[in-house]
């Protein structure tokens, strides 16, 4: 069964460090992978996406993340930290097949101390 | 304002008893899928349908039940609550054009569900 990790379950940092969130998973396939952040007390939403080309894929506030497929990973950075990104964060990936399953991996509760 | 309406917010059930989590979207979107989200977990996957008569089980389908008779409404059954059904459960949409389930999904707000 495919399978969707996020290795880090808790990151704490100070503002202004940088931050690196893994994502892995286990599908041979071609995929669609996508960065879900879950702000205090709001609803998901989509901080970035990768369906094809450039690899490295920009996204808002400032985060970006980089498809590496001989590595199976997608992971998240941002140089930069702030106190206004302390959420919790989601890696999301699309089997391309006819299943259409978009499966999350467990998530990512980051903390930024002021 | 358009976007996906979850009902009720908050729901407290016994076990064994039945309930439907309704979820209603207004952009005519095609793809329509259910999570559960419980902590250390994520979310796990429940039913999805790719358009109108049309649904498919997730990662965790077992004792949930969908249907899609219209493209707006998806709900989602509990036929006999169980205590492990405790959990917050999120609706989410997505156009139907390309792959589905590939575009961007909206998420309704919620319902926290508590079985006891």
């Amino acid at each position: 069964a495919q399978s969707v990790s996020q290795h880090n379950h808790h990151v704490i940092l100070s503002e202004a460090a940088s931050l690196e969130l893994g994502c892995n998973y286990s599908y041979g396939g071609t995929v669609n992978l996508f960065w879900y952040v879950q702000y205090p007390g709001q609803h998901l939403q989509l901080l970035l996406k990768y369906f094809s080309g450039d690899p490295l894929v920009k996204g808002i506030k400032g985060f970006e993340a980089e498809f590496i497929k001989s590595k199976f990973s997608f992971n998240l950075r941002k140089p930069s930290v702030q106190w206004s990104d302390t959420a919790e964060y989601f890696c999301a990936v699309l089997r391309m097949d006819s299943s259409y399953k978009l499966i999350f991996g467990s998530g990512t509760r980051l903390l930024v101390r002021p | 304002n358009a976007g996906v309406t979850q009902t009720p917010k908050f729901q407290v059930l016994k076990t064994g008893q039945s309930m439907t989590l309704q979820c209603a979207q207004d952009m005519n979107h095609e793809y329509m899928s259910w999570y559960r989200q419980d902590p250390g977990m994520g979310l796990r996957l429940i039913h999805y349908s790719v358009g109108a008569g049309i649904t498919d089980q997730g990662e965790v389908p077992n004792g949930y039940n969908v249907s899609r008779s219209t493209t707006e409404d998806f709900p989602l059954r509990l036929l006999s609550a169980a205590p492990s059904q405790t959990s917050v459960y999120f609706c989410a949409s997505s156009p139907g054009t390309g792959i589905p389930g590939a575009n961007v999904l909206t998420f309704g707000a919620g319902s926290r569900l508590t079985v006891l």
